[in-house]
């Protein structure tokens, strides 16, 4: 199984509203990452989880929180974003650091309206 | 010096031609340069990558030529196929470094 699975798939969300994304891995990778791109830009990191703990922040606005419960599991919880939060969000993983073989998911793509 | 430097920003090619997509990074640390595939409303796939220590990779139809002494990299699709259609990012990483810095990406079209 070389997959990363992330849910929901599109969401759409006002600015008042609190709402997670999850992604989730089965491949024993221990490096998991927060990706979110915009229309025709690369994907832009914005954090980076190693077995399990916060390793990388990017700057990322504190109305994103990142929560990795397990080694397979990852979450973004979204609160009070702004339109310009709109994009899609990608979750990653890789087998340790570094990053060799690592697998993106298929994405959330976010409104925020 | 943690850029890469991709061209052309987009390509099209007629069926069977062979569309080429370039490379450039300034970091000699660097020592992983993956591509990747991506379709509309899709995540990225990692489709090739090499390591600093060979000149070419070839799986399947694609091939990367990697010059050292030059610092920069290229995409080769050999028979293009219109499923080939997507956007490709060239990107590079360094031993132990969890960030991967990404080319500006190249959208690739491939007519019938």
């Amino acid at each position: 199984d070389t997959e990363v699975t992330q849910t929901p798939k599109h969401l759409v969300m006002g600015m008042t509203n609190k709402k997670s994304l999850k992604c989730e891995q089965h491949m024993g990778h221990r490096a998991m990452y927060w990706y979110k791109q915009k229309a025709k830009k690369p994907p832009e990191l914005m954090f980076v989880y190693s077995y399990e703990k916060l390793s990388i922040n990017e700057s990322v606005p504190s109305r994103f929180s990142p929560e990795c419960p397990n080694s397979s599991l990852l979450n973004l919880h979204l609160h009070a974003l702004q339109p310009e939060d709109s994009a899609l969000y990608l979750c990653a993983s890789s087998q340790g650091v570094g990053w060799s073989e690592a697998f993106f998911g298929q994405g959330t793509r976010l409104t925020v309206v | 010096q943690q850029q890469v430097k991709q061209s052309p920003q987009s390509l099209i090619v007629q069926k069977g031609g062979i569309p080429i997509i370039n490379c450039a990074y300034e970091n000699t640390a660097f020592d992983y340069f993956p591509w990747y595939q991506q379709f509309p409303g899709k995540g990225p796939a990692l489709l090739i990558a090499i390591r600093p220590d060979v000149s070419e990779k070839k799986e399947g139809r694609f091939t990367i030529s990697f010059n050292k002494s030059a610092k920069q990299f290229s995409l080769h699709i050999m028979d293009s196929q219109p499923g080939d259609s997507a956007t490709y990012f060239c990107a590079a990483s360094k031993k132990g470094a969890q960030k991967l810095v990404f080319g500006q990406g190249t959208r690739l079209t491939i007519n019938p």
